[in-house]
């Protein structure tokens, strides 16, 4: 199958700094990747939408100044988290579909503290 | 838009009884249903799917039935093993934008005792 690469697979760092997470799709292209964060003991909750040459689509709630998302090639995503608050500490993770399948990165624990 | 409901939220089985969670969704019009299988810290595996053309699919151990008019799909598992433990999530589409965004359950934590 496909493989989606994400890092780093954790991360510490204090409030009020920022923190970028990659997704890259190993194998094939992507124009389209979600990001997805998922809270402990939690379901995974659809973020964003990435596209390749254009803005990403935000998900009703999610606050698109807070969380850039920049979809700079054809196999690189990227999700920073501005002004990272500990309320932000939690487990993101990115995907992408190819072949009709949704193929997912390892996701990144950020910790915020 | 799409809305997935799944149940149980918790489902605890003795090795080798069969264990069974249901999901309903919302869209007449989504076709695709994947299940995926989350250990703890690690990424979602896709374990089987379907789509909306059948009502039954087989994998070994592990079977997923769909029935379009009620709008449900569950998942089976037979012979249940230790190793089954973790959380399971099911997951339906909702398109938007020319592509199909995927919308998962809150999902069932399986505990199968030896």
């Amino acid at each position: 199958g496909a493989v989606v690469s994400q890092h780093p697979s954790w991360v510490i760092c204090k409030s009020g700094t920022s923190v970028k997470i990659e997704c890259r799709s190993l194998d094939f292209q992507a124009t389209t990747m979600f990001w997805y964060r998922q809270f402990p003991k939690q379901s995974l909750m659809l973020m964003a939408t990435s596209n390749e040459g254009s803005k990403a689509t935000y998900e009703q709630g999610v606050e698109k100044d807070k969380f850039l998302i920049n979809h700079a090639s054809l196999t690189l995503s990227t999700l920073t988290v501005t002004s990272a608050h500990p309320e932000d500490s939690s487990f993101y993770i990115c995907s992408a579909p190819n072949t009709g399948e949704l193929f997912f990165g390892e996701g990144s624990r950020l910790t915020v503290l | 838009g799409e809305n997935v409901e799944q149940h149980p939220s918790t489902l605890s089985v003795q090795e080798g009884d069969s264990a069974v969670i249901k999901c309903t969704y919302s869209d007449s019009a989504s076709n695709y249903f994947p299940w995926y299988k989350q250990e703890l810290g690690k990424r979602p595996q896709l374990i089987i799917d379907i789509r909306s053309n059948v009502g039954e699919k087989k994998d070994q151990r592990i079977a997923v039935t769909l029935n379009k008019t009620a709008k449900h799909f569950s998942l089976h598992i037979t012979e249940t093993q230790p190793e089954d433990s973790a959380v399971y999530f099911c997951a339906a589409p909702r398109r938007s934008g020319g592509y199909n965004k995927l919308i998962f359950g809150a999902g069932t934590r399986l505990a199968v005792h030896p």
